[in-house]
C-alpha cells in the first residue's frame, strides 16, 4: 500500500520566495495533519483536517503560512514570504478516527 | 496527555533483544500507550499501542505493568535498521483526531 506521500523531498530557496509544499494522504484516511519538526522544537503541530475542512489551525505560526485541502487526495502546505526560520523538516500525517497516524517522510525546507 | 520518561540512549547488540522502557505514573484508566520511531531522515512511524493487555505484532511486543504506570517495548531481535529515536506516547484516544505529543524519546543504537 502506498503510504502518505510528500513532495518535494528537499527544497532550498532565497528569503522571500514563496514555497509550496505537497502532501497526498493514504486513501480513505479522513484526517490530514502537517507538523514542523526543528531541533530546537522538536515536532510540532501546525494544523489539522477532518474530511478536507480545517480543524485547528492554532499551530500556524502567522499569516505567512496558509494551507489547503480542497479534496480527500490532496493538500498543500504555502508560506509566503519566506523567512530564514523556517527552515525546518515538514511533515504531513494521515488517519482515520480509529487509527494510528501515519506519516510521510517529510520535506526538508532551507531558506537562504 | 499523561507525561512519560524514557532513558535517553540505549545500546543493543545485532540479533539480542532490545527493550526499552517508559514510565507513565500519571497516566489515567482511559489512555492509550504508543510508541513510535523515527530513522534518520525519515518521518515517525507508528509501531504499536495498547490500553492493558500487552500487545504484539510483526514489528514489537509491548508489555505493560499491571498498574499501567510503565511500560517496555520489545524488539525481539535487533538488527541494525533498528537504529531510531523510539517514542513513547500516552493519550486519551485510540484514534488519533488530535495532535500527537512527542517528547525527547530514547535513541536506540544497534551495534553490529
Amino acid at each position: 500500500d502506498a503510504g502518505v506521500i510528500q513532495s518535494p523531498r528537499h527544497e532550498v530557496t532565497e528569503m522571500g520566495q514563496e514555497v509550496t509544499l505537497r502532501c497526498k494522504p493514504i486513501s480513505g484516511h479522513d484526517y490530514l495533519f502537517w507538523y514542523r519538526q526543528t531541533m530546537m522544537r522538536g515536532l510540532e503541530l501546525l494544523i489539522y483536517f477532518n474530511n478536507n475542512v480545517p480543524i485547528d489551525d492554532s499551530g500556524m505560526p502567522e499569516d505567512r503560512f496558509s494551507a489547503k485541502m480542497p479534496n480527500a487526495s490532496f493538500s498543500t502546505l504555502k508560506i509566503q514570504p519566506s523567512e530564514p526560520r523556517d527552515s525546518a523538516v515538514y511533515f504531513c500525517a494521515s488517519c482515520t478516527s480509529n487509527q494510528p497516524q501515519h506519516f510521510g517522510d517529510g520535506t526538508r525546507l532551507s531558506i537562504l | 496527555d499523561a507525561k512519560t520518561t524514557q532513558p535517553t540512549s540505549m545500546d543493543c547488540a545485532e540479533g539480542r533483544a532490545a527493550n526499552l522502557p517508559c514510565n507513565h505514573s500519571t497516566i489515567s484508566g482511559n489512555e492509550y500507550v504508543y510508541w513510535y520511531r523515527q530513522i534518520h531522515s525519515q518521518g515517525p512511524q507508528y509501531i504499536i499501542h495498547g490500553l492493558k493487555n500487552n500487545e504484539t505484532n510483526e514489528m514489537a511486543s509491548l508489555i505493560i505493568t499491571e498498574d499501567r504506570k510503565s511500560s517496555t517495548l520489545i524488539l525481539p531481535h535487533a538488527t541494525l535498521r533498528d537504529t531510531a529515536v523510539y517514542y513513547c506516547i500516552v493519550r486519551v484516544d485510540p484514534g488519533s483526531a488530535r495532535q500527537l505529543t512527542f517528547g525527547s524519546g530514547t535513541q536506540l543504537t544497534v551495534l553490529p
